[in-house]
């Protein structure tokens, strides 16, 4: 089956840095992307469509400057969390393929310390 | 975020046992997934759900989309360890985007 792979699974970085989280189909090209957030025992909100080429879509609540996404190609997609705060840790997830069909990263739980 | 609201929130069952949980809505869906995360993982899609009154099988999984396309609901027959877990609904409208639920935490006792 389809294989999404998110890298790396887990990052600790420090208050104030940037993080950037990679979101790579393995097998298919996808135009379109999503990124959630889940805090623990939670569950998965969407926070933005990748859309390949052209700007992402962010959900009501999100900070576009604070969450940048990138979509450069058809098999990769970037999530940067800049000038992350300890509010930000949290598992960010990413999925790739149609909607019906949506095939989700492994995760990647991210600390600020 | 709007999000669909799932019962119950967690089970603790023996090993053998039936388990169903559901998923409501305030609004109307044309598209019904049920999910599995794992700790650590992202989730896994189990039966996919395509049409009001729909019954679906996967093994020892069930789920059914309501007639009213407003509800759906996940069995699972006799359980094993392995099915310990976070399952999730989420609903859908013509590729528009995945709503989840707020999840069903199920833990299985040998």
């Amino acid at each position: 089956g389809a294989v999404v792979s998110q890298h790396p699974s887990r990052v600790i970085c420090k208050s104030g840095t940037s993080v950037k989280i990679e979101c790579r189909s393995l097998d298919f090209q996808a135009t379109t992307m999503f990124w959630y957030r889940q805090f623990p025992k939670q569950s998965l909100m969407l926070m933005a469509t990748s859309n390949e080429g052209s700007k992402a879509t962010y959900e009501q609540g999100v900070e576009k400057d604070k969450f940048l996404i990138n979509h450069a190609s058809l098999t990769l997609s970037t999530l940067t969390v800049t000038s992350a705060h300890p509010e930000d840790s949290s598992f960010y997830i990413c999925s790739a393929g149609r909607w019906i069909e949506a095939f989700f990263g492994q995760g990647t739980r991210l600390t600020v310390v | 975020g709007q999000q669909l609201n799932q019962s119950p929130q967690s089970m603790f069952i023996q090993e053998g046992e039936d388990v169903s949980m559901n998923c409501t809505s305030s609004s109307i869906f044309n598209t019904w997934l049920w999910y599995k995360q794992e700790p650590g993982e992202g989730p896994v899609l189990l039966i996919a759900l395509y049409k009001a009154g729909e019954l679906t099988s996967n093994g020892r999984l069930t789920a059914q989309f309501g007639i009213t396309r407003k509800d759906s609901f996940l069995n699972i027959s006799a359980s094993i360890p392995s099915d310990v877990g976070i399952y999730f609904c989420a609903g859908q409208n013509d590729g528009d985007k995945l709503i989840f639920g707020t999840g069903t935490r199920l833990q299985v006792f040998p």
